[in-house]
């Protein structure tokens, strides 16, 4: 079984631009969620989908963030414009259905705004 | 809000020694905490977690302890190995999917 796979595995872009960051979840889970630590700090939540709605979105820092999941499949992650704080590592995270189910990691996004 | 604290930040050992990890948490509604390993490059992962009906869970060389009067739980390892190299992260949730995170445990262990 596939993990939770996310792409790039970095980006460097410069303040002001966008880039959007995609996470594939394990086939069938409709629990996704999207964390963020930004260095030496905790990872941090962000948001929760189930399938294609947003359940819980208050860890999102600003409207410069946009989390969207079509099809209750992949999910996109777009930080427009680009700012130096928002720099860290973005975790994708997805669980099947059942009470606080296990969420399975996937590798990351390093993002640098430089 | 809600928080979770970590401590220590860094620890070492020897191969062979035990390690603890200890976190508190703030809000007294949580009711389940996992415990996660990050390996270098590699995303969190789950490598014990423990309920709030239960003081206790062992897996081989891990465990994990809970009181919840004092908001308290703890990740012991022990007869560490150099594998067990890694940050750990201890993380509380109140049944609603929201994971809150500590700030993670850097764990070297020395051979």
């Amino acid at each position: 079984e596939a993990g939770v796979t996310q792409f790039p595995s970095h980006s460097v872009i410069e303040k002001g631009q966008t880039v959007t960051l995609r996470c594939d979840p394990i086939s069938g889970h409709d629990n996704l969620y999207w964390y963020r630590r930004v260095m030496g700090k905790e990872i941090k939540f962000l948001l929760h989908f189930v399938k294609e709605s947003k359940q819980d979105e208050s860890g999102m820092p600003n409207n410069r963030f946009l989390a969207e999941r079509t099809g209750g499949t992949y999910s996109t992650l777009k930080v427009q414009p680009a700012e130096l704080e928002d720099s860290g590592v973005y975790f994708c995270a997805s669980s099947g259905g059942g009470l606080a189910g296990e969420q399975y990691f996937g590798p990351g996004t390093r993002l640098t705004v430089t | 809000g809600e928080n979770v604290e970590q401590h220590p930040s860094t620890l070492s050992v020897q191969e062979g020694d035990s390690a603890v990890i200890k976190c508190t948490y703030s809000d007294s509604a949580s009711n389940y905490f996992p415990w996660y390993k990050q390996e270098l490059g590699k995303g969190p992962q789950l490598i014990i977690d423990i309920r709030s009906n239960v003081g206790e869970k062992k897996d081989q060389r891990i465990a994990v302890t809970l009181n919840k009067t004092a908001k308290h739980f703890s990740l012991h390892i022990t007869e560490t190995q150099p594998e067990d190299s890694a940050v750990y992260f201890c993380a509380a949730s109140k049944g609603t999917y929201k994971y809150i995170f500590g700030t993670g445990t850097r764990l070297k262990v020395l051979a």
